[in-house]
Parts: structure tokens; sequence; C-alpha cells
């Protein structure tokens, strides 16, 4: 089956510092989808990407989705201490309704 | 406010006990789906609906039935609670084409 792999699964930075977040599907991905978690929240959705090698942006966040629609990272400039949580994408398999989460990369900020 | 409700937030029950937990959303969403999370893991996929009367198993379906009659309900039912079956349980919904975009405070199940 499906299966979607996050790296790191851990990452604690000084504030400031770039973060980034990779995730990799073992098969072609329709679309994918980023989300973050607080701490004892639930997943809140930041955003989809769909096409082939597309680039969004959401202020300090950088979405990045691969060539081969297989892999997407997250990247995170100058971190602050709002930005803690654990960072979730998802994917969706051609042909296919299901929604399938990555293992997660939880991310500390030290002040 | 628009958005998913879920019922319970908490809920212990026994091993063998049956209960549903219910999940609304007031969006006019199509996709509706179930997952549960682990401690320190992430979510995966026990049921998903399309539309009303449509579902479909997730990666972890066993133990647990859905239903959609309605465009604004999913409920989860737990036919016979087993301790492998405590975790946290989000209900999710969206437009048809989007991933999960809203998603539930959470049901915390404990399963003793």
């Amino acid at each position: 089956g499906q299966q979607v792999m996050q790296i790191p699964q851990y990452q604690h930075v000084q504030e400031g510092e770039d973060f980034t977040t990779y995730c990799n599907s073992s098969t072609t991905l329709s679309n994918i989808q980023w989300y973050k978690q607080r701490p004892g929240g639930h997943p809140v959705f930041l955003i989809q990407l769909v096409k082939s090698g597309e680039v969004k942006k959401q202020k300090r966040l950088t979405f990045q989705f691969g060539e081969a629609k297989k892999n997407s990272s997250l990247h995170i400039t100058a971190t602050q201490t709002t930005d803690v949580g654990t960072y979730f994408c998802a994917g969706l398999t051609s042909g296919t309704y299901k929604y399938i989460f990555g293992t997660g990369t939880r991310l500390k900020v030290l002040a | 406010n628009a958005g998913v409700t879920q019922t319970p937030k908490f809920q212990v029950l026994k091993t063998g006990q049956s209960m549903t937990l219910q999940c609304a959303q007031d969006m006019n969403h199509e996709y509706m789906s179930w997952y549960r999370q682990d401690p320190g893991m992430g979510l995966r996929l026990i049921h998903y609906s399309v539309g009303a009367g449509i579902t479909d198993q997730g990666e972890v379906p066993n133990g647990y039935n859905v239903s959609r009659s309605t465009t604004e309900d999913f409920p989860l039912r737990l036919l016979s609670a087993a301790p492998s079956q405590t975790s946290v349980y989000f209900c999710a919904s969206s437009y048809r084409g989007q991933g999960p975009s809203t998603f539930g405070s959470g049901t915390r199940l404990t399963v003793v």
C-alpha cells in the first residue's frame, strides 16, 4: 500500500534559524497537502499542491512539490516560537480518494 | 460557527463495549473521513466517504463501521472495543478534490 515518510522525525532549532521537512511517497501523488498540529490540538490545513514542480509561499513558509510528484518539502525561514508543532504532509494517490498522512516532523524552537 | 463538530470529547469504554463517535459538518463538504492518532504518531485513515450513501475503507478499517446517510453526518461505530483502539480520533471534511481541510477537535478514547 501507499506509504508516506517524512524526515526528520524531530528537529530542534534556535529561534531565527531555518527549518525544512521532507515528505516522500512510495507512489506518484495526484496532490499533496501540508498541515500543522500544535501539541494537544487538531491538524490545521496549511496548503495544497497539485502541479509537478509547484512552489507556493505563505509568508515565511515555502512549499514545493517535486517534479515526479512523489516528494514535497516545507521550508520555514527564520523560525519563531509560534512555529512549534508537528508538521504533516498528506498525499493522494492517483485513482483513489485515500489521503494518507506522513509520519510527521516535530519542530521545537528554542528562544 | 461553521466547522466540524465531534462528540464526545472524551470517552472511557470497557473492553467489548460498543459506541458511536459522532461527527457533523455544516459546510456542505462532500468528502468526510475518520483518522486515528496514537501517541507521538501520525494520522491513520480508518474510513472515508465521498458523498452521501458512499463509504470506503482506509488503512485501518478493522473493528470500525461507518455510514453516510446525509451530507452533514458521518458517525464512526466501534463494534466491540479493544484496548488497541485507545487513541485520539479525528473527523475531517473537505470539498471533493481537496484533502481534508477542516478537522474536528477530536475524541480521546480510552478502552480499559
